[in-house]
């Protein structure tokens, strides 16, 4: 079946390391999108990528890169950078437009 | 985009219809409601859109008023698998990238 997969479920990081966060579709949708979510909260955008090899911050994007070399995979690296990095990191893709967006079931950071 | 404003949260019977209201009085000519849903630790689920008409698919019902300033989702036999936090979103016809996410509304179906 066509979705969105991300992994792993869980990851644990120590402080002070960078952290890389998979997701990959097989929608053939163009454009694709990291989320940060935090307890009791709405989604936020991290950044976002219309098509292959380009992508832009989003709205908290400091403390985060990603890179866009294949349609089908956009991963998000965590860097030291991100002083509060523990929360839920929701990937998704769609065909851009109008259309809806279909999202991956989440990666759960959390800071040992 | 302009916001919404939704209950923090509702019960429904299971077996009844449940009716999650949004207030947008700030949305503008473009300007498309969606609906999405969040089964906790899941990623949300898109559910229905419309702009002005009504709309219903195998999900729900999209009931939006004439002067666009709020609307309904219809969940016409509320489940207890329903149980989710559902999301009522603006997204206008020009900006591809920006869905902005409120608190939602916290829908506990019950037996």
């Amino acid at each position: 079946d066509g979705g969105i997969t991300q992994s792993p479920k869980y990851l644990f990081r120590k402080e002070g390391q960078n952290v890389t966060l998979s997701c990959e579709q097989n929608l053939n949708h163009d454009a694709m999108y990291w989320y940060r979510q935090d307890p009791g909260q709405g989604l936020r955008l991290i950044y976002y990528s219309q098509i292959v090899n380009d992508f832009q911050k989003g709205d908290i994007a400091e403390g985060y890169s990603v890179s866009r070399e294949k349609k089908e995979s956009f991963p998000l690296t965590v860097t030291s950078a991100q002083k509060n990095p523990t929360a839920f990191y929701l990937c998704a893709s769609s065909m851009g437009g109008l259309r809806p967006q279909h999202f991956g079931d989440g990666t759960r950071l959390s800071i040992l | 985009d302009a916001k919404t404003t939704q209950p923090p949260s509702m019960d429904c019977a299971e077996g009844r219809a449940a009716n999650l209201p949004c207030n947008h009085s700030t949305i503008s000519g473009n300007e498309y409601v969606y609906w999405y849903r969040q089964i906790h630790s899941q990623g949300p689920q898109y559910i229905i859109h419309g702009l002005k008409n009504n709309e219903t698919n195998e999900m729900a019902s999209l009931i939006i008023t004439e002067d666009r300033k709020s609307s309904t989702l219809i969940l016409p036999h509320a489940t207890l698998r329903d149980t989710a936090v559902y999301y009522c979103i603006l997204r206008s016809a020009g900006n591809n990238r920006k869905l902005i996410w409120g608190l939602g509304t916290s829908l506990a179906v019950n037996p």
